[in-house]
């Protein structure tokens, strides 16, 4: 089956700088990523959908300036937290759309910590 | 109201019983989705549905539009099945963003 790899899995960075966490699809086109975030006991929320080659769409309550996405290829996505702080702290996960098939896959998930 | 309600939220089981986890939503969709989320937090997509039922091993998940509810079953539980259990919607002309219920807690016990 089609393969989205995220990385970093896990990731502990100090408070005030920038961490990336990167979404790929391996085995097909991703013309839509899916950034979404999950808290503690909580359902997953979307955070923003982008589209290769133009910019992202954000929830309402997301930041777009701190949450940075770029969709720069059909298997890249990435998601820049900046000036990270701990309240930041959660599990974040990327889903990619096969446009041929209309199904989702999701990618294993980065649990980010700032300390 | 939730769009997405899952029901039991935990769920306690033997190995070897007959599992059933139920989803109802509350709005037009396109698609529904059944995802496993292990402890490490990985999300497996399960299935995809948009009418009728699909089999895979022992997962069997059905849906019915007109009473806009769906079932995960799991035949035979095994300590491996405990995982979260996630249902999640696809809403009718809203580009395949996912709307998600809590979650079903499942533990099988030896």
């Amino acid at each position: 089956g089609a393969v989205v790899s995220q990385h970093p899995s896990r990731v502990i960075c100090k408070s005030g700088t920038s961490v990336k966490i990167e979404c790929r699809s391996l085995d097909f086109q991703a013309t839509t990523m899916f950034w979404y975030r999950q808290f503690p006991k909580k359902s997953l929320m979307l955070m923003a959908t982008s589209n290769e080659g133009s910019k992202a769409t954000y929830e309402q309550g997301v930041e777009k300036d701190k949450f940075l996405i770029n969709h720069a290829s059909l298997t890249l996505s990435t998601l820049t937290v900046t000036s990270a702080h701990p309240e930041d702290s959660s599990f974040y996960i990327c889903s990619a759309r096969d446009k041929g098939l209309g199904e989702a896959f999701f990618g294993q998930g980065t649990r980010l910590t700032v300390v | 109201k939730n769009e997405v309600e899952q029901s039991p939220q935990n769920l306690t089981a033997q190995e070897g019983e007959f599992i059933t986890i139920n989803c109802s939503y509350s709005v037009g969709i396109s698609a529904l989705h059944w995802l496993q989320q292990h402890p490490g937090g990985g999300i497996v997509s399960l299935f995809m549905l948009s009418s009728g039922k699909k089999k895979h091993g022992r997962l069997i998940a059905t849906i019915n539009i007109q009473e806009k509810h769906s079932s995960l079953h799991i035949t035979a539980s095994h300590p491996r099945d405990s995982a979260v259990y996630i249902c999640a919607v696809s809403r009718w002309g809203s580009n395949y963003k996912l709307t998600f219920g809590k979650g079903t807690l499942l533990t099988v016990n030896p």
